[in-house]
């Protein structure tokens, strides 16, 4: 089983929709949980870390469930400039830290 | 300005050949990286060093070798031996006291195989 399991998509949505992405990830000593934003061809970039309780940071709300292991994303009124890929990063927390991405899923937000 | 530079962009490689793929920061970064990308997959760890002269096998270091001589430089061996080359690789380097919390990453090499 893949540490990091992602929808790959695409997802295709018109400008102002909301879209929801999810992830599981599969060791439950996992402690830190991101999301990376990788427009084609270029490198990733960070777009937000995900908190137990939540995190808003504008249009985007991350939510974390340790129980069932699941990291969500949701990017609300969206816009052309969102279409990417999104890339669930998983760090699975041992002393020397590995991060782990999934396959990422694709977004592309049409006028 | 502060970042990781890769080089080259674009890299042919021939048949039995080795080539090296160039990754510099000026972050002053203790920790460095090398991925793997192959299309609609995921990031794949090929070594990681977290200080010089040190450095530590990832998930598919096979046909592949790097060297830690100098902080700054962290460059990739792609070696004859690994037989399916072609990938968009990516360097990449976190803070002191955040080993893989945040990845600062490079624009990324892209390998082919002529």
């Amino acid at each position: 089983r893949k540490e990091v399991e992602q929808d790959p998509g695409p997802f295709n949505v018109p400008e102002g929709a909301t879209v929801a992405f999810n992830c599981t990830y599969s060791n439950s000593a996992s402690q830190s949980f991101f999301w990376y934003r990788q427009d084609c061809r270029k490198e990733p970039k960070l777009l937000m870390s995900v908190y137990s309780s939540g995190n808003e940071d504008g249009r985007f709300t991350a939510q974390l469930n340790r129980a069932s292991q699941y990291i969500s994303l949701l990017i609300r009124d969206s816009k052309l400039s969102d279409s990417a890929t999104y890339l669930c990063v998983v760090n699975r927390g041992s002393t020397l830290g590995r991060l782990y991405f999934g396959r990422g899923t694709q977004l592309t937000v049409w006028p | 300005d502060g970042g990781i530079t890769q080089s080259p962009k674009y890299l042919f490689r021939k048949e039995g050949q080795n080539v090296t793929l160039s990754c510099e920061q000026n972050l002053n970064h203790d920790a460095m990286y090398w991925y793997r990308q192959d299309p609609g997959q995921g990031l794949r760890l090929i070594y990681y060093s977290q200080i010089v002269n040190d450095f530590q096998k990832g998930d598919i270091a096979e046909g592949y070798s790097v060297s830690r001589e100098k902080k700054e430089s962290f460059p990739l061996t792609v070696t004859s031996a690994q037989k399916n080359p072609t990938a968009f690789y990516l360097c990449a380097s976190s803070p002191p006291g955040q080993i893989n919390e945040k990845l600062f990453f490079g624009s990324g090499t892209q390998l082919s195989v002529l």
